[in-house]
């Protein structure tokens, strides 16, 4: 059974902070997407990566992909409260039907 | 270019009843997957539909079923509703099965379902 697993669960942080999010599995995966969801909305894609040992920048976000495209983590550079949200990771199934998702992390940001 | 919709947004429902959620695929989207997610968890795949036809089935009993439409909409139906289904019911939209961006979803805001 493909399973992620996501550490920390919960994560409350000031303003200006910097965190990390990881995103853990026994299984190899073709390629891992994060996505961020909002109270009351549906999950929107942050970023793909594929390649093992691939790291990716969204402005203050930075992505990187395990080389054994394992493990996947999401960095976050001077938290903003705009960053509050769930932090989903999520991985292609097996059968290439279905994104299995990891618990995800919820973020909170004060100022 | 049009997101994906839903509908209800909200319903509440008691032990037994059946419900119909509604989903408008992404322009130029033609594979349609339904999520629940329940408080505190990630989404959990119940099924996908491409060309009309399931094309992948998460574990979730024969009561949970679906169908799309030729428009690429689609259905999700639930029946004898029990407690445990509250949860949020998430429909997503992406591209051919198969291709390179087949596993980006684009999601709707999803339907709240209560049961009591």
């Amino acid at each position: 059974t493909q399973l992620l697993e996501q550490s920390p669960q919960f994560l409350s942080i000031q303003e200006g902070e910097n965190l990390t999010v990881y995103c853990n599995s026994s299984s190899v995966f073709s390629s891992l997407q994060w996505y961020r969801q909002e109270p009351g909305e549906g999950p929107v894609l942050l970023v793909t990566v594929v390649t093992g040992g691939e790291v990716k920048k969204l402005k203050r976000l930075t992505f990187q992909f395990g080389d054994a495209r394992k493990d996947s983590s999401l960095h976050i550079t001077a938290a903003q409260p705009g960053d509050t949200g769930l932090y989903l990771c999520a991985g292609v199934n097996q059968a290439g039907t279905a994104l299995i998702f990891g618990k995800g992390t919820t973020l909170s940001v004060s100022s | 270019e049009t997101g994906v919709t839903q509908s209800p947004t909200h319903l509440i429902k008691t032990r037994g009843q059946q419900v119909t959620l509604r989903c408008s695929s992404q322009s130029g989207h033609n594979t349609v997957s339904w999520y629940q997610q329940a408080l505190g968890q990630g989404p959990q795949f119940i099924f996908q539909y491409y060309r009309e036809e399931e094309n992948g089935r998460g574990n979730f009993p024969p009561r949970f079923s679906g169908l799309q439409f030729p428009n690429y909409s689609s259905e999700l139906n639930v029946n004898a509703l029990e407690l445990d289904d509250s949860a949020l019911y998430l429909c997503a939209s992406s591209l051919d099965v198969g291709t390179p961006k087949a596993g980006e979803l684009f999601f709707g805001e999803g339907s709240r379902l209560t049961v009591l």
